[in-house]
């Protein structure tokens, strides 16, 4: 089976323009994390759903900031009106849903602001 | 809330030494305890988990982990390393009432030396 795939790989962008990172998980899982990994640092947890529903976004740094998953698999996290601050890798993870499942994580896509 | 400390950035050791990777974690309230690596150029992967029950927990690639309550802490050990352990470690935590969001530490890199 396919691991966490992410889409695109490498993204850069202006500043200004509007951005969609897509994740799609493994097949079967439940949750769906989106984290933001900057260099050097660890993952800043983002957002998560369990099925469509979005359980937690605590972690959206500011209302540009959106996620969605509208049938449970497919993930799209969407930037608007980009900032060079945005610019970082965004992971994204999957889990079967139980309390203690670990995270498998895509390779992510590493966003470039200009 | 919880957060995670990893007071080492880096960690130079050499081959076949000994290595200890410190982890602190704060919350008012029971945890689960991860430890993930990140190979370069890779998503993270799972090491090892406490959830509940032996204190010492065993994970793959001969590391361990042990939870100390009254500390705290959660640090990953590992008796003799190798040049293919070289990567990028997190401790994660994540709270039994929400154990879905998942807080990751800032990451110690491990450097094997030959």
């Amino acid at each position: 089976g396919a691991g966490v795939s992410q889409s695109p790989r490498y993204k850069v962008t202006k500043r200004g323009q509007d951005v969609a990172l897509r994740c799609d998980p493994i097949s079967g899982h439940v949750s769906l994390y989106w984290y933001r990994q900057a260099l050097g640092q660890g993952p800043e947890f983002l957002t998560y759903f369990n099925y469509e529903a979005q359980q937690d976004k605590s972690g959206l740094p500011n209302d540009r900031f959106s996620a969605e998953r509208p049938e449970g698999s497919i993930s799209t996290l969407t930037i608007q009106r980009t900032e060079q601050r945005d610019s970082a890798m965004y992971r994204c993870a999957s889990s079967p849903g139980t309390a203690n499942s670990p995270l498998h994580f895509g390779n992510g896509t590493r966003l470039t602001v200009t | 809330a919880q957060s995670v400390t990893q007071l080492d950035s880096q960690v130079p050791v050499f081959e076949e030494a000994p290595v200890e990777l410190r982890c602190n974690y704060s919350s008012s309230v029971s945890v689960y305890l991860f430890w993930y690596v990140q190979y370069p150029n890779q998503g993270l992967q799972l090491l090892l988990k406490y959830l509940s029950g032996s204190t010492l927990v065993k994970g793959i690639n001969g590391f361990e982990a042990e939870f100390n309550k009254s500390q705290t802490s959660f640090h990953l050990r590992k008796p003799s390393v190798h040049i293919s352990d070289t990567a990028e470690y997190f401790c994660a935590v994540s709270v039994l009432s929400s154990a879905s969001k998942i807080i990751f530490g800032s990451g110690t890199r491990l450097s094997i030396r030959p």
